[in-house]
């Protein structure tokens, strides 16, 4: 069974400071890996995906991620945070392309402070 | 357009009515989903629609029916709920078929059950 894991549950950052939102997960097959932001009661926004290729991903509104399969990671970045990236992030995991079902990492709130 | 509509954005209703949560895309996703989502939680899955069928049921109790009409909308239609049912209810869709592609998520209906 698959499993995600975002060990932080919170994590503050200064303006301008780079960012670090962790996740590792763990599937049996090949990993089908994706990043969503929550903004306060709205529904999820995609962010980026990894699914084979280079192991950095760009994403929306400058946001990347580095998957690293010996490690098991695939840890969001941002090289200079801004106040509006406060959020709440979820990393999510699938590992057979047929399937259907998501399995979203209990989450990590962003707090980035001016 | 990679927009998906959700109506009600707020509901409120007693434990002996019948609501419907509906939902809407028009981005040709031939999958859609039902997500609860209690507060400061990963989404939950409830539902799956693959091609207008019920594909996963994640062993929901009854009181939550969903309906598929056709390949833009779903429904999810509530009756004799309980207060512990009181959570954000997300709309998904994606593309269906053998690939990882990302879901597009509504912006949820919060809903109270008094």
């Amino acid at each position: 069974a698959q499993s995600v894991a975002q060990p932080e549950d919170q994590v503050n950052v200064a303006e301008g400071n780079p960012l670090t939102v962790k996740c590792t997960y763990s599937v049996s097959g090949n990993p089908y890996l994706f990043w969503y932001v929550q903004y306060p009661n709205r529904g999820l926004q995609f962010l980026l995906k990894y699914i084979t290729g280079d192991n950095l991903v760009k994403g929306s509104y400058g946001f990347e991620a580095e998957f690293n399969k010996s490690q098991t990671s695939f840890h969001l970045k941002k090289p200079s945070a801004l106040v509006s990236d406060s959020a709440l992030y979820f990393c999510a995991v699938r590992d057979d392309p047929y399937g259907q079902n998501f399995v979203f990492g209990p989450g990590t709130r962003l707090s980035v402070l001016p | 357009d990679t927009e998906v509509t959700q109506t009600p954005k707020h509901l409120v209703m007693g434990m002996t009515n019948k609501k419907s949560l509906k939902c809407e895309q028009h981005m040709g996703h031939r999958a859609m989903y039902w997500y609860k989502q209690k507060a400061k939680k990963p989404p939950e899955l409830m539902f799956v629609y693959s091609y207008e069928k019920l594909s996963i049921n994640e062993s929901v109790p009854s009181r939550f029916s969903p309906e598929c009409p056709n390949s833009s909308l779903l429904n999810l239609h509530l009756h004799a709920l309980q207060p512990e049912d009181s959570a954000l209810y997300l709309c998904a869709s994606s593309q269906a078929g053998p690939t990882s592609y990302e879901q597009y998520f509504g912006p949820g209906t919060r809903l109270t059950v008094t």
